[in-house]
């Protein structure tokens, strides 16, 4: 299939660590943040979302923790796979008059090396 | 979540020409959007379709380039206007499901790659 992120930061782990992809968001008005997996030849799949007056929330197997002072996102995945290999893009939201609309980080490659 | 899918999924077209993206989504949505992905790159958003009125577009992005329809609540089209090899990207359509009582939540069609030689 194709392979998007040829030019995006990457992260190489082995099966079974636990992996941590980090975001920096530029907007400090921004009020929601989505983390989305992307396969090669496929759309973005959701992974999980927090909002802003969290600064944790827990998935199966996934975290995301924002630090709103540092204007900084993670996603930890917990007992990698090989099948959580993909690009993972970090999203943030705004609201008000930018309700609805997401603004996407670089994205980060994960290869999770059997 | 909602189901969406996009036509075509991929396809190569001429230079000039102008290509008709669409996407369907198995439920009523209130907000649909169309992003670009260019090879390498992150998501752009290009516009919001509004039903029932003319679509929002976000800066560097132009009615006359990328009209969009959306005549009601499950469907949406996207067209490239007369294509250079510069359009050549992922087209993905999105859908907010707010009817839904989850407000924000965004789920992603499978994309359109389009190939403009």
């Amino acid at each position: 299939g194709e392979s998007v992120g040829l030019h995006l930061p990457t992260l190489s782990v082995q099966e079974g660590d636990n992996s941590i992809i980090n975001c920096a968001y530029s907007n400090s008005a921004s009020d929601y943040f989505i983390w989305y997996k992307q396969e090669s030849g496929k759309g973005p799949q959701f992974i999980i979302d927090i909002r802003s007056n969290m600064d944790k929330r827990q998935g199966q197997r996934v975290t995301v923790l924002l630090n709103k002072t540092v204007k900084h996102l993670s996603l930890q995945i917990a007992a990698t796979q090989p099948g959580d290999s993909a690009v993972y893009f970090c999203a943030e939201n705004a609201g008000g008059t930018s309700y609805g609309k997401l603004t996407f980080g670089q994205g980060t490659i994960l290869t999770v090396h059997p | 979540s909602a189901v969406i899918s996009q036509k075509p999924s991929r396809d190569i077209c001429q230079r000039g020409t102008s290509l008709t993206i669409q996407c369907q989504v198995d439920s009523q949505v209130t907000m649909m959007f169309w992003y670009r992905q260019q090879p390498g790159q992150s998501l752009t958003l290009i516009a919001t379709a509004n039903q029932g009125s003319e679509a929002t577009y976000e800066s560097g992005f132009v009615i006359d380039k990328f009209p969009i329809s959306r005549p009601n609540l499950t469907f949406s089209t996207l067209t490239v206007s007369n294509m250079s090899p510069e359009d050549s990207s992922i087209y993905l359509c999105s859908v907010e499901d707010r009817l839904a009582g989850r407000p924000y939540e965004q789920y992603f069609g499978p994309g359109t790659r389009l190939t403009v030689t």
